[in-house]
């Protein structure tokens, strides 16, 4: 099974910084990889997949980057309904898997 | 609008059973992998099974394998997901999902959840 890293796991932020989430995938996953916010209580919303796509209807301030292993979303400038749980995913292969979380908060 | 409404969550004792359901609207059910992502309390997302557009292939966490059976009835645009055998640590909120046109590449529309609670 591939195993996704996530890290931070919690990083408190600033309406306005720009923060960086990083994902590490334990085997190569090419481009096979998505991101998602989710808000208490509410299912998760896709923000990118394939890397670096933004999905439809996502604000541009957030971007991905990366492929093979190491894979990153970047909030450019943090809004304050930014402040959420943010999860990767690889699409690579079966079981499919999830990082452990990030989850932002208000500094 | 695409809509997803997942039901059949609730209250069961360990080894018993349950059938979840997801009403789909608004896309072409059948062109589309569904899947269902479970979350305990407090804790991260969980893939637990996906099945192709068709019905004709399903795939499964290692943690549900021969416990949980997934399948589609297209003519009726629902998703359902068999629960036997329930453990304790199956106690999660249960989204279904719709996959993305590009294979698997990740989910882009999910239901509500259904909690699905574990408990003599």
């Amino acid at each position: 099974d591939i195993q996704m890293t996530q890290s931070p796991s919690s990083v408190s932020a600033s309406v306005g910084d720009r923060v960086t989430i990083t994902c590490r995938a334990s085997q190569g996953i090419s481009r096979w990889l998505a991101w998602y916010q989710q808000k208490p209580g509410k299912a998760p919303k896709l923000l990118i997949y394939t890397a670096s796509t933004l999905q439809s209807g996502v604000p541009s301030r957030f971007s991905g980057s990366g492929s093979g292993t190491d894979f990153t979303l970047t909030i450019s400038s943090l809004q304050p309904e930014d402040f959420a749980t943010y999860y990767c995913q690889q699409a690579n292969s079966f079981p499919l898997t999830f990082g452990g979380g990030t989850k932002v908060e208000i500094k | 609008e695409v809509q997803l409404l997942d039901s059949g969550g609730g209250l069961v004792q360990p080894g018993g059973s349950l059938r979840l359901s997801c009403v789909a609207s608004g896309f072409t059910f059948s062109s589309y992998t569904m899947s269902w992502v479970r979350q305990a309390p407090g804790k991260g997302l969980e893939w637990v099974s996906t099945i192709s557009g068709s019905g004709g292939s399903t795939y499964y966490a290692d943690s549900v394998k021969g416990r949980f059976t997934i399948s589609r009835d297209n003519s009726k645009n629902t998703l359902y997901l068999q629960m036997t055998s329930l453990r304790v640590e199956d106690t999660a909120v249960y989204y279904c999902a719709k996959g993305l046109s590009i294979a698997v590449a990740g989910w882009d529309y999910w239901g509500q959840g259904t909690l699905v609670t574990v408990s003599s």
